[in-house]
């Protein structure tokens, strides 16, 4: 099983860049997290998707930042234009469910992003 | 006021030793817990869930105070591996929030 995978693992760019993060979710899970993690402020959840469709943004820091899942097997977290404050770890993760049993988070290994 | 706050430590115990931390929520209406673990430089994962009457895991053990809302981490017979930031998660109404973390630092 391959898990959640994410690409790129670590990305520099210079402000005022266009950035896309890219995960595929464990083949099956109907759920999908993008976290940001900053020792400041710890880990944050951004948005959660549930069959591709949007359920709660209110995470998103604001209009620089865009997230898409076109099908069950691939999704995007963008931010145009990139500041150096967005300089962060960000994690993709997928459930089966949010509840019960079957709740588990499982995460991918996230991308470092540094914005100079 | 955080959500959910927790010690950040570290914690150093000594190997062998018992460890235990706490993590408080501020809302009542929560519904799930969780206790995620965390090494350096690396993903979180589900160490375990936390259920109303409290649970074991072998040597980790989980308790929930409903009244004082908060929830509690023990490790027993602590291993070197053990170190590692753990996570306390809770869920309520569709919304996960994550605590910023403990840090434990077990020493031979």
């Amino acid at each position: 099983d391959a898990g959640v995978i994410q690409s790129p693992r670590h990305e520099v760019t210079e402000m005022g860049q266009e950035v896309t993060l890219r995960c595929k979710p464990i083949s099956g899970h109907d759920y999908l997290f993008w976290y940001r993690q900053t020792m400041m402020r710890g880990l944050e959840l951004l948005i959660y998707f549930n069959n591709n469709v949007p359920i709660d943004d209110s995470g998103m820091p604001e209009d620089r930042f865009s997230a898409k899942m076109p099908n069950a097997s691939f999704s995007t977290l963008k931010i145009q234009p990139s500041e150096p404050r967005d300089s962060a770890v960000y994690f993709c993760a997928s459930s089966l469910a949010l509840a019960g049993t079957r709740y588990e988070q499982f995460f991918g290994p996230g991308t470092r992003l540094t914005v100079l | 006021r955080k959500e959910v706050e927790q010690d950040p430590g570290p914690f150093n115990v000594p190997e062998g030793a018992t460890v235990a931390f706490n993590c408080t929520y501020s809302n009542s209406a929560s519904q799930s817990f969780f206790w995620y673990r965390q090494d350096c430089r690396k993903e979180p994962k589900l160490l375990m869930s936390v259920y109303s009457s409290g649970n074991e895991d072998g040597r980790f053990t989980a308790q929930l105070n409903r009244a004082s809302q908060y929830i509690s981490l023990l490790i027993r017979d602590s291993k070197l591996s053990d170190s590692a930031t753990y996570l306390c998660v809770v869920k309520g109404w569709g919304k996960f929030q994550f605590g910023a973390g403990t840090q434990v630092v077990v020493t031979p």
